[in-house]
């Protein structure tokens, strides 16, 4: 079947740096997208791999490793305002995207 | 508009009434997805669009649920004879093309609320 697992919380200091992991089981793959989402907002896209290797925007750098169904997000010099859920998705077609439930992540000063 | 439009984003309704959703993509976006958020669960897909059709609506829970999209642009998610399970926030997203490409991303409204009392 298809599964995305996450971890459902992680906390972290301001200043630090957290990785939230991601691993998958999908019929197909074409690409793995990450998201955030403040509570009550749209979720806003982060990040795309489709490669493996790590990807670096910023603060923010995600990795894959297709052979073994594993992504991770590094969040970097972590501030407030990275308080949000990260959504990690994977495109197993041409258009279908499959969601893990999300990692909440808590900042703490 | 600048983005991904949704109404209403609250709706409080009683068990067996009818409810419709609206969403209003980003002008030029052809594509354009229903998604269903539950707590502590991933995105429920439900329906995609591509213009006017919807080639997958594999999704949609049952056939209470229904969603059309007019003339390339608004989309309204019809639920009939709601039940307390369909409570919810759904999800409206778009896109510029239905078939991702490369780093195609979904731009999403903030939701419509769905409590079924």
């Amino acid at each position: 079947g298809q599964n995305i697992d996450q971890p459902t919380e992680m906390t972290a200091t301001e200043g630090a740096i957290v990785q939230i992991n991601c691993t998958y089981q999908t019929s197909g793959f074409n690409g793995l997208f990450w998201y955030q989402q403040h509570a009550g907002e749209a979720p806003t896209f982060l990040s795309y791999n489709v490669l493996d290797g790590l990807e670096e925007k910023g603060r923010f750098s995600s990795f894959l490793s297709r052979s073994k169904g594993y992504s991770y997000l590094l969040l970097k010099e972590l501030q407030m305002k990275d308080s949000a859920s990260y959504l990690c998705a994977v495109r197993d077609g041409d258009y279908q995207l499959i969601w893990g439930a999300g990692t909440k992540l808590i900042i703490k000063p | 508009g600048a983005g991904v439009s949704q109404s209403p984003s609250n709706k409080v309704t009683e068990k067996g009434k009818d409810v419709e959703l609206r969403c209003d993509p980003i002008s030029g976006h052809t594509a354009l997805y229903w998604y269903r958020q539950s707590l502590g669960q991933g995105l429920e897909f439900l329906i995609y669009f591509q213009g006017n059709s919807a080639p997958d609506k594999s999704g949609l829970p049952s056939d209470r649920f229904s969603a059309e999209r007019t003339g390339g642009s608004v989309s309204t998610l019809t639920i009939q004879r709601t039940q307390q399970e369909d409570s919810a926030v759904y999800l409206c997203a778009s896109s510029l093309e239905g078939r991702l490409k490369g780093s195609g991303e979904l731009f999403f409204g903030e939701g419509s609320r769905l409590t079924v009392l």
